[in-house]
């Protein structure tokens, strides 16, 4: 079936340092590609996509790219801020009915 | 743009209470919206899909008498945790799939309930 690997948190980060998240994935057909953050007691909001394969997905400073070849979506931001503390998820969908396959989050702690 | 309403927000209740928690699709129709429950530090776990009108899918090892689903219309899905446990604490989040989809985000999500049983 589909799954989504996300690497373990938490990552802790100073303000204005370079963040990645690893993010694979395995899945029949061509999957869509997303990146959810939830900030703390919130819902979940979707932070970019990628619908095949080569895109790139980008928002409020966040990028991460379709490689279908190493089947990664990995999440990166040349400069985070205190603000971006949050769980991130990366997820699928692929087939029908719009259903998402989630990775298990990655904890973000940006400290001063 | 489109948005699901989830309600309420958090709720405190005493041990085998039965609570309700409602999701609702404000400006679209949602034939179909999912049920997730996430634990403490963990990913989200799809627990059901509900079926307006008909009986809801549930995932394997979720307890069907225990997470009672109801999609009575088509802008209204509720869930029941019945006689609650302290065990079922948990935040509880809902989504709906987006009627645009393919030129957007595949569901929309509802901002969660906290439930906390003593």
């Amino acid at each position: 079936g589909d799954s989504v690997t996300q690497m373990e948190g938490p990552v802790t980060l100073s303000e204005e340092a370079f963040l990645t998240i690893n993010c694979t994935y395995t899945a029949t057909g061509y999957p869509s590609l997303f990146w959810y953050v939830q900030y703390p007691g919130e819902g979940l909001q979707l932070l970019l996509k990628a619908t095949k394969a080569d895109d790139k997905g980008s928002n409020k400073g966040f990028e991460a790219t379709y490689r279908k070849e190493t089947t990664s979506f990995h999440l990166e931001k040349g400069s985070v801020q205190v603000s971006d503390s949050a769980v991130y998820f990366c997820a699928l969908t692929a087939g029908t009915a719009s259903k998402l396959t989630f990775g298990t989050g990655t904890r973000l702690q940006v400290t001063l | 743009g489109a948005v699901v309403s989830q309600h309420p927000s958090w709720v405190i209740c005493k041990s085998g209470t039965s609570v309700k928690i409602e999701c609702r699709s404000l400006d679209f129709q949602a034939t179909t919206m999912f049920w997730y429950r996430q634990f403490p530090k963990q990913s989200l776990m799809l627990m059901a899909t509900s079926n307006e009108g008909s009986k809801a899918t549930y995932e394997q090892g979720v307890e069907k008498d225990k997470f009672l689903i109801n999609h009575a219309s088509l802008t209204l899905s509720t869930l029941t945790v019945t006689s609650a446990h302290p065990e079922d604490s948990s935040f509880y989040i809902c989504s709906a799939p987006n009627p645009r989809q393919g030129t957007d985000q595949p569901q929309h999500f509802g901002d969660g309930t906290r439930l906390s049983i003593l």
